[in-house]
């Protein structure tokens, strides 16, 4: 069974802190994304990762930052937190090429910034 | 841009109705994933959708792909309370690469006992 964890289910922070968010997948999978969820606007990719050390900025990228130092492991980084980044956070990991890109998704993370 | 509509975006039935739900683009999708979602949860995988025409089951769960690949539909037979839930399709792009799938806003399913 392809297993993606995510280290917190619910985080409440304060405005200015920074948040770290990490997402972790168990099956040697070479891509990683992160993806906020929001009512009314669904699932938006934040950022993506194809390997390690590397990243690509996905469709809402400001104020976000991430890190992939393993393969296995990949980061969402909140530099300073703001109000409107409370939302679900959601990882999810694919194998690279072939046609199915299936996305296996972590359970997610509910963070609320004050 | 590509985009996924899918349609009702709310449905709420009685316990042993039968539904359908779409999903449409003009986009063509090199694949289709049906997903479902309960609140606080991550999205779970339902199916996955390569070939034009393509349709698979999975019990009372029918999915199927559109012949151009570009909508499909997931219809549900004699809805049972346990398939409440967000379900959302979401569309992998024909090129190569790691870019992410294409989501469709999701379907919110009531099945009433």
């Amino acid at each position: 069974d392809v297993k993606v964890t995510q280290s917190s289910r619910y985080l409440v922070k304060r405005t200015g802190e920074k948040v770290f968010l990490e997402c972790v997948q168990d099956m040697d999978h070479e891509n990683m994304f992160w993806y906020r969820q929001d009512p009314g606007l669904g699932l938006r990719l934040i950022y993506f990762s194809y390997d390690v050390k590397m990243k690509e900025k996905g469709d809402i990228p400001e104020g976000y930052s991430v890190s992939r130092e393993k393969k296995e492991r990949f980061s969402l980084i909140l530099e300073s937190a703001s109000t409107n980044q409370t939302s679900m956070y959601l990882c999810a990991s694919s194998f690279l090429g072939g046609r199915r890109k299936t996305q296996y998704f972590g359970p997610g993370t509910r963070l609320l910034v004050l | 841009t590509q985009l996924l509509e899918q349609s009702p975006q709310f449905l709420s039935i009685q316990e042993g109705e039968n539904l359908t739900v779409y999903c449409n683009s003009s986009s063509v999708f090199s694949s289709l994933q049906w997903y479902r979602q309960e609140p606080g949860e991550g999205p779970v995988l339902l199916v996955t959708v390569v070939t034009g025409g393509e349709v698979k089951k999975l019990k009372r769960l029918t999915f199927q792909f559109g012949d151009a690949r570009k909508d499909s539909s997931l219809h549900i037979t004699a809805a049972q309370p346990g398939d409440t839930g967000l379900y959302l399709c979401a569309g992998a792009g024909s090129g190569g690469g790691a870019d992410g799938l294409t989501f469709g806003k999701g379907t919110h399913l009531i099945i009433q006992p």
